[in-house]
């Protein structure tokens, strides 16, 4: 693994699914992100975490939790999906010390 | 207000032109600046950095920074149908750890 892997690349979900998607960083950077994208509205903070074991909300959480459970991991879950959390969504990571993000590759998701 | 404003474009530039992007920000205490590129379905990727007032180069990007006007620029030289992409401003506030993206501005750089 090198930089942040998230899974799955895309998916086709049925609304009142339940789904997680699944966020990995090797960098052992202290602050995760959770942030979707969609046209017109740019990337929206979903929710945080700025060390293992605590994490935070963003512009948009609801409908969404995290944890962060270790460094490394920062699972995003939707309880119970609908359409409107069709979007693409981004991981990141920083360190604390304010270097900007490294990004995922995102994660496509269209829930019908 | 958002905090962290640009121009959404797009921004049309001919092939070997000077693209200007403008970035304003509303936080007095915003410390550093990130400018990304984000090419069409893919994920934001970082292309400069800067902290303190002034200029800063790297290869054909300039990053502008003036903190007392609280604006940051990037400026692309010799522009280049690849770099006709979405870029992003980000401010970094250290006391809270608070990361703000701007909207983006879209570059189209025609042959």
């Amino acid at each position: 693994i090198a930089g942040i892997t998230q899974a799955p690349t895309s998916q086709i979900l049925a609304a009142g699914r339940r789904m997680t998607l699944r966020c990995t960083q090797d960098m052992r950077h202290n602050a995760m992100y959770w942030y979707r994208q969609d046209l017109g509205l740019g990337l929206r903070l979903i929710h945080y975490s700025n060390t293992a074991g605590t994490t935070g909300k963003g512009e948009v959480p609801d409908g969404y939790s995290v944890s962060r459970a270790n460094t490394d991991d920062f699972p995003l879950t939707l309880a119970s999906a609908v359409p409107s959390q069709t979007s693409v969504y981004f991981c990141a990571s920083s360190d604390l010390q304010g270097a900007g993000y490294t990004f995922g590759s995102g994660t496509r998701l269209t829930v019908v | 207000q958002k905090e962290v404003e640009q121009n959404s474009g797009p921004l049309s530039v001919p092939e070997g032109a000077i693209a200007s992007l403008n970035c304003t920000y509303s936080d007095r205490v915003s410390q550093s600046f990130f400018w990304y590129r984000q090419y069409s379905g893919k994920s934001p990727e970082l292309i400069m950095s800067i902290y303190s007032n002034g200029d800063k180069e790297d290869g054909r990007f300039t990053a502008q920074l003036n903190k007392a006007s609280q604006y940051v620029s990037l400026l692309i030289r010799d522009s280049q149908p690849s770099d006709s992409a979405t870029y992003l401003c980000l401010a970094y506030e250290a006391a809270g750890n608070k990361l703000t993206f701007g909207g983006g501005t879209r570059v189209l750089v025609k042959p």
